[in-house]
Order: structure tokens, then sequence, then C-alpha cells
């Protein structure tokens, strides 16, 4: 059974940093892109970053490019997402998902972790 | 950026009757659309991919058509359980994008 556990969530003031990581389990980590996608309170998704199977490649919008980093560690079948200068506005339940597989592109998200909370207030 | 418009965004149901979502893109995605359901609380959840395709799992009463810039979801036969907020999502270019959502509720 596919299983992603997101943890690192919390409070964090304006312009401070956090770390996220997603646990990983229940199929071959390596072989899959991974990307978080993130959901602010009572909105809708919004993709926040791609990585490739490898780590060589990451993909990002406009709205984090430059204060977001994911990054994974295969052998930890780990995903992690480092926010810096973080803002209000990225406020949100931050989701683990999986791509679906590399054969058929990376244009859809088949597994979800349950998500992370991330409140930036002061 | 692909902008992804669903409609309507809140529709009321009745259990058994058969409901269609619509989808909007405001450039050719061709056939890179999916579909989440959301429920209350809980993540989403893949419910098609590229427009038509069924994914292992999900009830049959669930169906996508489309292609282009119009698409849509198709629920055959209500339930309960189907009252969520449905997301379309475009996986055609860079930036991933997800429209707004339809919400289901019970008339």
């Amino acid at each position: 059974e596919v299983q992603l556990v997101e943890s690192g969530g919390g409070l964090v003031q304006p312009g401070r940093s956090l770390k996220l990581s997603c646990a990983a389990s229940g199929f071959t980590f390596s072989n899959y892109y991974m990307a978080w996608v993130r959901q602010a309170p009572k909105k809708g998704l919004e993709w926040v970053a791609t990585i490739s199977t490898s780590g060589s490649r990451t993909y990002y919008p406009d709205s984090v490019k430059g204060r977001f980093t994911i990054s994974r560690d295969n052998a930890k079948s780990s995903l992690y997402l480092q926010m810096n200068s973080l803002k209000s506005e990225d406020t949100a339940t931050y989701y683990c998902a999986r791509h679906g597989p590399s054969t058929e592109g990376i244009g859809y998200f088949d597994y979800w972790g349950q998500g992370v909370m991330v409140t930036v207030s002061s | 950026d692909v902008v992804l418009t669903q409609s309507p965004a809140t529709l009321s149901v009745t259990p058994g009757e058969r409901i269609s979502l619509s989808c909007r893109a405001s450039e050719s995605v061709d056939t890179y659309l999916h579909w989440y359901q959301q429920k209350p609380n809980e993540s989403p959840r893949l419910l098609i991919k590229y427009a038509s395709q069924s994914i292992s799992g999900i009830p049959s009463r669930f169906s996508g058509s489309g292609s282009g810039t119009d698409f849509t979801l198709s629920i055959n036969g209500v339930e309960l359980e189907d009252l969520s907020i449905y997301y379309c999502q475009q996986g055609n270019s860079l930036p991933r994008t997800f429209g707004g959502g339809t919400k289901l509720e019970l008339k």
C-alpha cells in the first residue's frame, strides 16, 4: 500500500524558514517523480514543486521560485521542501504527492499524503 | 499559465441522478486533463486521468470526456458519498494548474 506521511509543519513568523518532510513507503520511491501541492484554508489546490527521480531536475511556479527548494533522498525514501522567506500567503496545508509513472509523463498526481499545516503569522 | 474554469461552482444534487461537471481551459491542453475528488477533511483522490481514462478502484459511475479546451466529468447515479469538491487539473504545460473546484451538495 502506497503511503505518504508528511511532517514538519507548524507556526512560523513571516520571513523565517521551515522544512517539510515526507516519508514514502509501499512503492519504489526512486522510480517516481514527486511533488508538493498546497491548499490555503477554504481555497483550491496549487502545485508548488516537482522533482525528478534522481533529483537533478526541479520545477516550480513563479509564486515560490527562489524561495522554496524541493529535494529528495532516495536511500531514505524521503521528500523534502525547504521554505525560506515565508509570507502570510504561504499559509496552507501542504500535501506530498506522487506523480504518475514516468512512462506516462508527469502530468497527474496519483497518490497524496494526509497533508501538514503551515501557518505563517506574527 | 493555463487557467481552468470549472462550472458550476456549486451543484445541488439528488441521489440517483446523473450529473455533469464542466472544466474549460484557457488554451488547448489536448487530453492532458485530470480529475480529482476531495471529500471534507480528506486529501484529494485521483478519479480520471487523461480526460477519460478510468482509475483502478474508482466506481464505474464516474466517467470523463472532452479534449482541447472543454471537458466534462459525469457521475451516473450520484450517491451520498459523492458529496465532495471536484477539481480538474491540466498536465499539458508548466506550471501545473487546477480549476477552482465544483462542490456537490445535497438538494
